[in-house]
């Protein structure tokens, strides 16, 4: 059974553009949610979506953004980059998002923003 | 609010040495509380869990009992092992949709 799969696995950008992070969770899981981690803050929850709606959401700025697609894929996207929001970005899934569910974690896309 | 406070690493230990890491938290519900792993270049992995007071949760050797009393949910281990070495995450969830509150992670090294 294959894992969580984030796409690409390295990115670089520069300040001010913007970027889309691929995430395609585990087979029969509807639920995904993706986390922010760095040295400083640790792991910090951006939002969870599941069948296409978000259900909750992280105090992140409205930079961030995110969508499901019917196939349970995830995106998200960080517009106008800052030096701040280089980090390691995990996505995971589970099969509908509820505590007793096992929670499994891809890997991350490493993003740097110079 | 909702946080957890993990001791600052890196830890470094002998292979077979006991192994602590302290985790506090703050919580305004009745959360579970969590252990997870991670390893070099790898997304986290759940090593343990327990959803209520006085519960232990335990899995390859490591346990950690849930204490309300201390807020507390300390993660032990009798003998570690080379392979152990990896990042530990302490974390907290509400039954919120995979909204976790992780604490700052600790490093583990351990040497032969």
């Amino acid at each position: 059974k294959a894992g969580v799969t984030q796409t690409p696995r390295y990115l670089i950008k520069t300040r001010g553009q913007q970027v889309t992070l691929s995430c395609s969770p585990i087979s029969g899981h509807r639920s995904v949610s993706w986390y922010q981690q760095t040295p400083g803050q640790g792991l910090q929850f951006l939002f969870e979506y599941f069948s296409e709606t978000q259900r909750n959401k992280g105090n992140f700025p409205g930079r961030f953004s995110g969508r499901q697609f019917s196939n349970s894929r995830s995106e998200m996207n960080v517009s106008t980059l800052e030096l701040g929001d280089s980090a390691l970005y995990l996505c995971a899934s589970s099969r509908t998002g509820q505590m007793d569910e096992k929670l499994f974690f891809g890997s991350g896309t490493q993003l740097s923003v110079l | 609010g909702n946080s957890v406070t993990q001791m600052e690493g890196p830890v470094t230990l002998s292979e077979e040495a006991f192994l602590t890491i302290n985790c506090t938290y703050t919580a305004t519900g009745y959360p579970s509380l969590f252990w997870y792993v991670q390893y070099p270049g790898e997304g986290l992995q759940l090593l343990l869990k327990a959803t209520k007071a006085d519960d232990k949760g335990s899995n390859k050797g490591f346990e950690a009992t849930y204490r309300k009393e201390t807020t507390s949910f300390h993660l032990e281990k009798g003998s570690v092992q080379v392979s152990d070495s990896a990042v530990y995450f302490c974390a907290l969830s509400e039954n919120n949709f995979n909204k976790f509150y992780f604490g700052s992670g600790t490093k583990l090294n351990v040497k032969p």
